[in-house]
């Protein structure tokens, strides 16, 4: 199956700084890559959803300045958390899909943590 | 709008015992269906999906699911459950375009020795 490699695994901040994500197709290009965020012991959120040059769509409630999506690339999509705060701590998920799968590839997830 | 239901948080079966974990879903049409499962601080791992065709559809490590239209279900089974199958499940569902991949709450599954 397609590769979706996601990058850090963990990342520990302070809070007030920002971090960025990185998520990448190894095999394929993504012309869509999904951002989701998941609390512990609870489901996974849909946070974004991003085409590649084209501006992200972001789901209610999500501040889209303070989780910035860029998808420059065909292979690449980055979420940076911007300003974060302990709040922010969460798990966070990418998927990607291309124009011709009927399915999305997830990532392995970062596990972020604002100290 | 689009909407998955796992009625079980937590599920706690005897090693050996059969398993079955419940999905419901609304959607207007028939959805993109998938079953996924989550070891603690794991990534997702797809254990199954249904696009069309044959409804009852085989997935990884013994894992089936069906899709009954009229009951808008897509239930996980797993005849014999072993240790290693203890993690979290999920139940996800997507339009034929593939965005917009909505999860359920997650079944946890516990296996008793």
């Amino acid at each position: 199956g397609a590769v979706v490699s996601q990058h850090p695994s963990r990342v520990i901040c302070k809070s007030g700084t920002s971090v960025k994500i990185e998520c990448r197709s190894l095999d394929f290009q993504a012309t869509t890559m999904f951002w989701y965020r998941q609390f512990p012991k609870q489901s996974l959120m849909l946070m974004a959803t991003s085409n590649e040059g084209s501006k992200a769509t972001y789901e209610q409630g999500v501040e889209k300045d303070k989780f910035l999506i860029n998808h420059a690339s065909l292979t690449l999509s980055t979420l940076t958390v911007t300003s974060a705060h302990p709040e922010d701590s969460s798990f966070y998920i990418c998927s990607a899909s291309s124009s011709w799968g009927t399915e999305a590839f997830f990532g392995q997830g970062t596990r972020l943590t604002v100290v | 709008a689009q909407s998955v239901t796992q009625p079980d948080i937590h599920i706690t079966v005897s090693e050996g015992a059969s398993l079955e974990l419940r999905c419901n879903y609304s959607y207007g049409a028939t959805p993109y269906l998938f079953w996924y499962v989550q070891s603690p601080g794991q990534g997702l791992q797809l254990l199954l999906k249904y696009f069309s065709g044959d409804t009852l559809v085989q997935g990884i490590k013994g894992f089936e699911a069906e899709f009954k239209r009229s009951q808008s279900s897509f239930n996980l089974r797993k005849p014999s459950v072993h240790w290693s199958d203890a993690a979290e499940y999920f139940c996800a569902v997507a339009p034929y375009n593939n965005n917009d991949m909505r999860f359920g709450a997650g079944t946890r599954l516990t296996v008793k020795p």
